[in-house]
């Protein structure tokens, strides 16, 4: 089955720093991964997808992400952070049957302070 | 361009009481899914509605059931309700032809069983 694991369950970094927030992946076949931001109280708000081609995929708000097949890892990075990017972020996996359902990771909160 | 619009936002409910959740989809398009999300965990499929039929389902029980109108809106419906379905449910539309993944969230209903 498709899943994804995002091993820490929150990051920590100050404004103007990099981030990156981890997500690793396990699937059959070519994967389809995703990164998803969510606010609070809020629903999910799509940020970038990877599907095929280059390995560093840019997104939306300044995040990119980098796919990395030998370490079957999807890594959301951003170069410079900025307090508003506060947020639980999700890493997802299209599953292999299609029709467009997801398989999300359990998030990783993203805390940045001034 | 409205997007996914849900309603209603919060609502509590008492064990064995039924619920109704609806959902209009994204200007366009013409599927819908639902996903559950405890507190602290990622977003679980439910299952999907594409030409008013349920195409996909996830672990849940017969309790969830749906539907899907002609004019693509859908509803979930959960019946005799547990403490342990106290979430918040996240309806996303896509476009079925586009078969990228990419799914375009509603900001939730929040239920509380008490």
């Amino acid at each position: 089955a498709q899943s994804v694991a995002q091993p820490e369950d929150q990051v920590n970094v100050a404004e103007g720093n990099p981030l990156t927030v981890k997500c690793t992946y396990s699937v059959s076949g070519n994967p389809y991964l995703f990164w998803y931001v969510q606010y609070p109280n809020r629903g999910l708000q799509f940020l970038l997808k990877y599907i095929t081609g280059d390995n560093l995929v840019k997104g939306s708000y300044g995040f990119e992400a980098e796919f990395n097949k030998s370490q079957t890892s999807f890594h959301l990075k951003k170069p410079s952070a900025l307090v508003s990017d506060s947020a639980l972020y999700f890493c997802a996996v299209r599953d292999i049957k299609g029709f467009q359902k997801l398989v999300f990771g359990t998030g990783t909160r993203l805390l940045v302070s001034p | 361009d409205a997007g996914v619009t849900q309603s209603p936002t919060h609502l509590i409910k008492t064990r064995g009481q039924q619920v109704t959740l609806r959902c209009s989809p994204k200007s366009g398009h013409d599927t819908v899914s639902w996903y559950q999300q405890a507190l602290g965990q990622g977003p679980q499929f439910i299952f999907q509605y594409y030409e008013e039929e349920e195409r996909q389902r996830g672990n849940f029980p017969d309790r969830f059931s749906g539907h899907q109108f002609p004019n693509y809106s859908s509803e979930l419906n959960v019946n005799a309700l547990l403490l342990g379905d106290s979430a918040l449910y996240l309806c996303a539309s896509s476009l079925m032809g586009a078969d990228t993944g990419e799914l375009f969230f509603g900001e939730g209903s929040r239920l509380t069983v008490l």
